[in-house]
């Protein structure tokens, strides 16, 4: 079964730029997608196929995806950005999420 | 706006049955495929199944099927999921989300507020 890797953790400090990866086979020639936990609350999308922002989703968030990894970028982080982070992909019509990263602003 | 409410969940003993519902407003419903996203406690998430606008077509996750069935009623606007032999790994909440398009595979691009499953004798 297809699987993607995610670090299980990410520090940054305010103002700094937060890059997360996810790692799958041939990843880059499926779409990336990126969801933002917080603590108690339900995901939500901020990164549509592979670099597209759903409306209310700052600019600072930004996608890539590109061989084997898809990559989240948080430029000029918040600390409103503390969370977790998961990517997602479709493998043959089958969802696939990541382990997810807990991004830490300190 | 959006809404999406999700209901059915409980304490099932393990070997039980449970059909949870998630109510859409907001939108035209028979126009979006839906998922099932679980998330145990404490861990990620995890797809679980999606079925298109039409209901034509349905998705699992390859370890549950045979356990689980998704189901729609476009005229209630209400996405199902039906889930027997329960077990205590399925313990989890189990979200709900919108897809943005008919078919699958599409972005889960609204999410609703869960509902907990707590499988335990």
């Amino acid at each position: 079964s297809y699987e993607l890797t995610q670090p299980p953790s990410v520090s940054v400090s305010p103002g700094q730029t937060a890059s997360i990866t996810c790692s799958g086979d041939k990843l880059g020639d499926k779409y990336a997608y990126w969801y933002q936990q917080k603590p108690g609350q339900s995901p939500v999308l901020v990164i549509y196929q592979d670099s597209e922002r759903p409306s209310g989703i700052p600019e600072r968030f930004s996608g890539s995806n590109s061989g084997n990894t898809a990559t989240l970028t948080i430029s000029g982080t918040q600390a409103m950005d503390e969370a977790d982070y998961y990517c997602q992909a479709w493998a043959s019509s089958t969802g696939v999420f990541g382990g997810g990263t807990k991004l830490t602003v300190l | 706006e959006v809404q999406l409410v999700e209901s059915g969940g409980g304490l099932v003993q393990p070997g039980g049955s449970l059909r949870l519902s998630c109510v859409a407003s907001g939108f035209t419903f028979s126009n979006h495929a839906m998922s099932w996203v679980r998330q145990a406690p404490g861990k990620g998430l995890e797809w679980v199944s999606a079925i298109s606008g039409s209901g034509a077509s349905t998705y699992y996750a390859d370890s549950l099927k045979g356990r689980f069935t998704i189901s729609r009623d476009n005229s209630k606007s209400t996405v199902y999921l039906q889930m027997n032999s329960l077990r205590a790994d399925d313990t989890a909440v189990y979200y709900c989300a919108k897809d943005k398009d008919e078919v699958v595979p599409a972005t889960m691009d609204y999410w609703g507020q869960g509902t907990l499953v707590t499988v335990s004798s």
